[in-house]
């Protein structure tokens, strides 16, 4: 199985400020044939199911802000919030569509500091 | 507007067994891979299962091979979840999940979920 691992378990931010939130898997999750790479973000807020914010790790779902944006490839990939604001506050998850299972990340919880 | 609405999460014994449903609307439900994810309290997101649009092709986690089984009625636009030989770590909220096309595409709506509590 792939093994998603996020960083930080938990971020402080103030508001207006940026949020970073890091994302690692244990194999590349970039397809070669269409170079494409099979990760995407999600924000769960309290009570809530998760939304899709990013896909093919840069790909913003229609509607979301354009203040969240994702970054990397291969192994290693980022989400940026680049003005935080209170109701960013929420627990996200990157995911891997690359292979079954697909795994999440244990999940970042985002604050105001 | 999509609508994932799922039932049958109860309180049942370790060793028991429920059947999860997923009633979908508002798009061509047969054209779309589905997946169940579980969220245990206070945890994160497990990926448990994931089906074809035409429920050709099953997929399961490591953790529930076995014992849970995706299944789909295309013609009544459902999803299922069979859970046999229940543990105590299978409590958890149980979404029904769609794809954003095929089996290669991410999830891009969910359900509201549905609560299942293993205990005696």
């Amino acid at each position: 199985d792939i093994v998603m691992t996020q960083s930080p378990d938990s971020l402080a931010v103030s508001l207006g400020e940026r949020a970073t939130i890091n994302c690692k898997s244990s194999q590349s999750v970039l397809y070669s044939s269409n170079n494409k790479n099979y990760l995407a973000w999600y924000q769960q807020k309290p009570g809530q199911p998760p939304k899709l914010l990013i896909y093919w790790a840069s790909t913003r779902e229609s509607g979301v802000p354009d203040r969240f944006s994702g970054s990397g490839s291969g192994t290693d990939f980022t989400l940026t919030i680049s003005s935080l604001q209170a109701g960013d506050v929420a627990l996200y998850y990157c995911q891997q569509y690359y292979t079954t299972p697909k795994t999440f990340g244990q999940g970042t919880k985002l604050e105001i500091k | 507007e999509e609508l994932l609405l799922e039932s049958g999460g109860d309180l049942v014994q370790p060793g028991g067994s429920l059947r999860l449903s997923c009633a979908a609307s508002g798009f061509t439900f047969s054209s779309y891979a589905m997946s169940w994810v579980r969220q245990a309290p206070g945890k994160g997101l497990e990926w448990v299962s994931g089906i074809s649009g035409s429920g050709d092709s099953t997929y399961y986690a490591g953790s529930v091979k076995g014992r849970l089984t995706i299944s789909r009625d295309n013609s009544k636009n459902t999803l299922f979840l069979q859970m046999n030989s229940l543990r105590a770590e299978d409590t958890a909220v149980y979404y029904c999940a769609k794809s954003a096309g095929g089996t290669n595409l991410p999830i891009d709506y969910w359900g509201q979920g549905t609560l299942v509590t293993v205990s005696s």
